[in-house]
């Protein structure tokens, strides 16, 4: 899973709480992504950053927010706005450059659990 | 707006024979494809690119595809299939509009099955 480190690995939230998805990476790259895995979806982008302090929306935004106060980290919070969070979750990086479409690396992944 | 099909939900093989794992696209202007693996409870490792030039890519562990642009196709091969290689696996376009960080666009996925 190269050098970005998810935590927890699991994580269990009870209706109505807000939740904090973990990811670090020490590989260097500028931009860092968060997508959400359901069976039998794929993954679909939730938001992503190119760099320090700025972050776009991805394909399913609602419910969830982040922050890159750092290089290195790119939390993601599930609020008690998105209705259905019981899902993998995985972050990735890439670096970026000009005519570069580097491949991204993948973290071990959260699996989020409402009760 | 771009799109990425894997036809098979399921696909088995017998140890050492050949594989194949199906993946069309629909994007405009230049494809950049990629195939990624998942092992069970694991994040997505990468296995290979096209981005420009030959058609027939090699990635790792004996993996490769090749690029067909009329059919639109990007099928992922290995010439000899082991038990190990079982894993799900995603076939992903880059989003044709981005400039800056590399977003991808992800099929459903293709559950292999290598049969020992």
């Amino acid at each position: 899973d190269g050098g970005i480190t998810q935590s927890p690995k699991y994580l269990f939230r009870k209706e109505g709480q807000n939740v904090t998805l973990s990811c670090e990476q020490n590989l260097n790259h500028d931009a860092m992504y968060w997508y959400r895995q359901d069976p039998g979806q794929g993954l679909r982008l939730i938001y992503y950053s190119q760099i320090v302090n700025d972050f776009q929306k991805g394909d399913i935004a609602e419910g969830y927010s982040v922050s890159r106060e750092k290089k290195e980290s790119f939390p993601l919070t599930v609020t008690s706005a998105q209705k259905n969070p019981t899902a993998f979750y995985l972050c990735a990086s890439s670096s970026m450059g000009q005519g570069v479409y580097n491949e991204q690396f993948f973290g071990p992944g959260t699996r989020l659990t409402v009760l | 707006a771009q799109s990425v099909a894997q036809p098979e939900d399921q696909v088995n093989v017998a140890e050492g024979n050949p594989l194949t794992v199906k993946c069309t696209y629909s994007v405009s202007g230049n494809p950049y494809l990629f195939w990624y693996v998942q092992y069970p409870n694991r994040g997505l490792q990468f296995l290979l690119k096209y981005i420009t030039g030959d058609n027939l890519v090699k990635g790792s562990y004996g993996f490769e595809a090749e690029f067909n642009k009329s059919q639109t196709s990007f099928h992922l091969k290995k010439p000899s299939a082991l038990v190990s290689d079982s894993a799900l696996y995603f076939c992903a376009v880059r989003a044709p509009y981005q400039t800056g960080a590399n977003n991808l666009f992800f099929g459903t996925g293709t559950r292999l099955t290598v049969i020992p």
